[in-house]
């Protein structure tokens, strides 16, 4: 797979939306997914956009995906104090019959939420 | 169980050291994943089991590191003469997998927070 870049860190009061952002450079990538990461816990995947989509809504999430320019955005509305974690954005690129799509992750966001 | 269960959830080592970690993926899933979590850094893939499939070891960063898996269940990731660099938390994930290729979503572990002293 490419690369993945985040940046690292994004405070937002409470009740205000966040945007997290994302670029990726394989311009094979087949899906784009978002994970959040509570401390000390695995990764859960909270939502995913195939590669032919340009935005995917989901209860307080809004995914947009600019294919252009490889750029997938998390929009958070309504941002809770129990929203406050690590988000990580992922690629997977088409591998030969039989293999698997590997996502490749960014570094994550750490998402500050003040009340 | 419910979930991705891995153990221990903490280990310190002396330096030059080896280790075993254990993944107990969710019941039928036929795909596992190790990951290497870095502080501050994104995960790393190190080995893909699938099925009776030769497992993707392409991530692996030297041959200190090695996995095994008996059919779908347990796997064990072994790190031999353990350095102070492979201190991370080391991330399992399961998933089902179609015929075609096809992932579906990766369901993970809590992880094991390795610290090499």
């Amino acid at each position: 797979g490419g690369d993945v870049e985040q940046s690292l860190f994004l405070s937002v009061r409470e009740g205000d939306s966040s945007v997290i952002n994302c670029t990726y450079t394989d311009s094979s990538s087949t899906y784009l997914y978002w994970y959040k990461q509570e401390p000390g816990a695995g990764l859960q995947l909270l939502t995913y956009i195939f590669s032919n989509m340009d935005m995917k809504q989901d209860q307080r999430l809004t995914v947009l995906l600019n294919k252009k320019d490889k750029h997938l955005s998390l929009r958070i509305a309504d941002t809770q104090t129990g929203d406050s974690a690590i988000y990580f954005c992922a690629e997977s690129i088409g591998r030969p019959a039989g293999g698997s799509y590997i996502p490749t992750f960014g570094r994550g966001t750490s998402l500050i939420v003040h009340p | 169980g419910a979930g991705v269960s891995q153990s221990p959830s903490n280990k310190v080592t002396e330096k030059g050291k080896d280790v075993e970690l254990r993944c107990d993926p969710i019941s039928g899933h036929t795909a596992l994943y190790w990951y290497r979590q870095r502080l501050g850094q994104g995960l790393e893939f190190l080995i893909y089991f699938q099925g009776n499939s030769a497992p993707d070891k392409s991530g692996l960063p030297s041959d200190r590191f090695s996995a095994e898996r008996t059919g779908e269940s347990v796997s064990t990731l072994t790190i031999q003469r353990t350095q102070q660099e492979d201190s991370a938390v080391y991330l399992c994930a399961s998933s089902l997998e179609g015929s075609s290729g096809v992932t579906y979503e990766q369901y993970f572990g809590p992880g094991t927070r390795l610290t090499v002293t």
